[in-house]
């Protein structure tokens, strides 16, 4: 089973200023099989980046996916109010599919 | 527009049982692969089982192997998970997604306690 460690756990940012998430997995693994998700309290997760780097519909280009290998990084350019949430990747490769366990973007 | 409905849910006790459903509308079901995530409360996202667009293949995580069973009916639109063997650990919300998580329903709850 592929391990995805995300960090830093919680991210204290203020609105305006640049996120930096990381996800690193236990090994090296195809980036046309890494998604990312934001999911705020009581609502399902949505899907933000797929492929590594490809923004999914509706998606504004503030959110940007990159990496390769076993370390890939979201980014959010310039936090809006709206992007406090939870984050988390996703490995969907191969079975058995697996998740990171999150990283809380919250309001400093 | 994609909708996903999660239902089924409910308290059941442990060793118990449970049939979830998801109707889906809005795209072609039986062209996409369909996949149950859980979120036990306060926790994470963990995969539970995918199966592919004809039915033919499944995958289930090992913490629900030989007790959990997705399916489909292509010509109902409709996705189930058969629970059996339910264990207090069970408990979550479980959402079901089109392919790996594209699009995702409002979730089902299952709460397993006696």
């Amino acid at each position: 089973e592929i391990v995805l460690t995300q960090s830093p756990g919680t991210l204290s940012l203020s609105p305006g200023e640049r996120a930096t998430l990381s996800c690193r997995t236990s090994q090296s693994i195809n980036s046309d099989y890494l998604a990312w998700y934001q999911q705020k309290p009581g609502q399902a997760p949505r899907l933000l980046i797929y492929g590594a780097y490809s923004r999914a519909t509706g998606i504004p280009d503030r959110f940007s996916g990159s990496g390769s290998g076993t370390d890939f990084t979201l980014t959010i350019r310039r936090l809006e109010p709206e992007d406090f949430a939870v984050y988390y990747c996703q490995n969907y490769g191969s079975s058995p599919w697996t998740f990171g366990q999150g990283t809380k973007v919250e309001i400093k | 527009e994609v909708q996903l409905l999660e239902s089924g849910g409910g308290l059941v006790q442990p060793g118990g049982s449970l049939r979830l459903s998801c109707a889906a509308s809005g795209f072609t079901f039986s062209s996409h692969d369909m996949t149950w995530v859980r979120q036990a409360p306060g926790k994470g996202l963990e995969w539970v089982s995918t199966i592919s667009d004809s039915g033919g293949t499944s995958y289930h995580a090992d913490s629900v192997k030989g007790r959990f069973t997705i399916s489909r009916d292509n010509s109902k639109n409709t996705l189930y998970l058969q629970m059996k063997s339910l264990r207090v650990e069970d408990t979550a919300v479980y959402y079901c997604a089109k392919n790996a998580g594209t699009h995702w329903g409002q979730g089902t709850l299952v709460t397993v306690s006696s």
